[in-house]
């Protein structure tokens, strides 16, 4: 089945600076590939997901990018703010029809003000 | 916002007891999910339901978990005997088109098994 690893585990960064987080996936007929937030405590909220037909997806500070040949999918936050710490998921969905998301571990970003 | 609700929010229960964890999906999903996410850990699949039926269960997903969707609008899962390593987050998820086109999650179940 379709694995799915997430770089780094915890990731601090200052105040306005970017953030990256990686992932990468084990099955090549991946097509569906969110991103989710996940408070302290709170639901995991989809704040940005990208399909394999596209290489890359922006939404204000936050982007995503996707390499098929490669297998590796990445977010990106810009100019980050204290309200963006939280522990971010990456996760995908192996093919059409398949009902599952295998999520990846998680990263926990703490932004430092 | 359309939310997904569960309830209830917290549950302790004994070991060996039957539990029954509720959600209520967005009125117009057609596709039904519970995960669960162990304190610290990833959140892994358990079971997905379409068209009043499983449509894909996870090895969690033994003969002590079943789902049912009694009416058209509760989707439930129940534990049958509780163990103390199902003590854990339970989130319900629903989607309108299918896991493609992304979950909506509800707020959660922490269940704990003493």
């Amino acid at each position: 089945g379709e694995n799915v690893e997430q770089h780094p585990s915890t990731l601090s960064v200052q105040e306005g600076d970017s953030a990256v987080i990686k992932c990468t996936y084990s099955d090549s007929a991946s097509n569906y590939f969110p991103w989710y937030k996940q408070e302290l405590g709170k639901r995991p909220q989809l704040i940005i997901d990208i399909r394999s037909n596209v290489g890359e997806k922006k939404d204000q500070r936050i982007a995503v990018t996707l390499n098929k040949t490669a297998k590796h999918f990445s977010l990106h936050i810009t100019e980050t703010q204290p309200e963006d710490s939280a522990v971010y998921f990456c996760a995908a969905v192996p093919n059409f029809g398949n009902e599952k998301l295998t999520f990846g571990t998680g990263t926990r970003l703490t932004i430092i003000p | 916002e359309p939310e997904v609700t569960q309830t209830p929010s917290h549950q302790v229960t004994q070991m060996g007891q039957e539990v029954i964890l509720r959600c209520v999906p967005i009125s117009n999903h057609l596709y039904f999910y519970w995960y669960r996410q162990i304190l610290g850990q990833k959140v892994e699949f358990l079971v997905s339901f379409y068209n009043n039926e499983i449509s894909e269960k996870s090895e969690i997903f033994d003969d002590q978990f079943s789902v049912e969707r009694p009416d058209g609008s509760n989707f439930t899962l129940k534990i049958r005997s509780t163990k103390l390593e199902d003590s854990a987050m339970y989130f319900c998820a629903s989607s309108v088109r299918g896991a493609n086109y992304g979950y909506t999650f509800g707020s959660g179940t922490r269940l704990t098994v003493v």
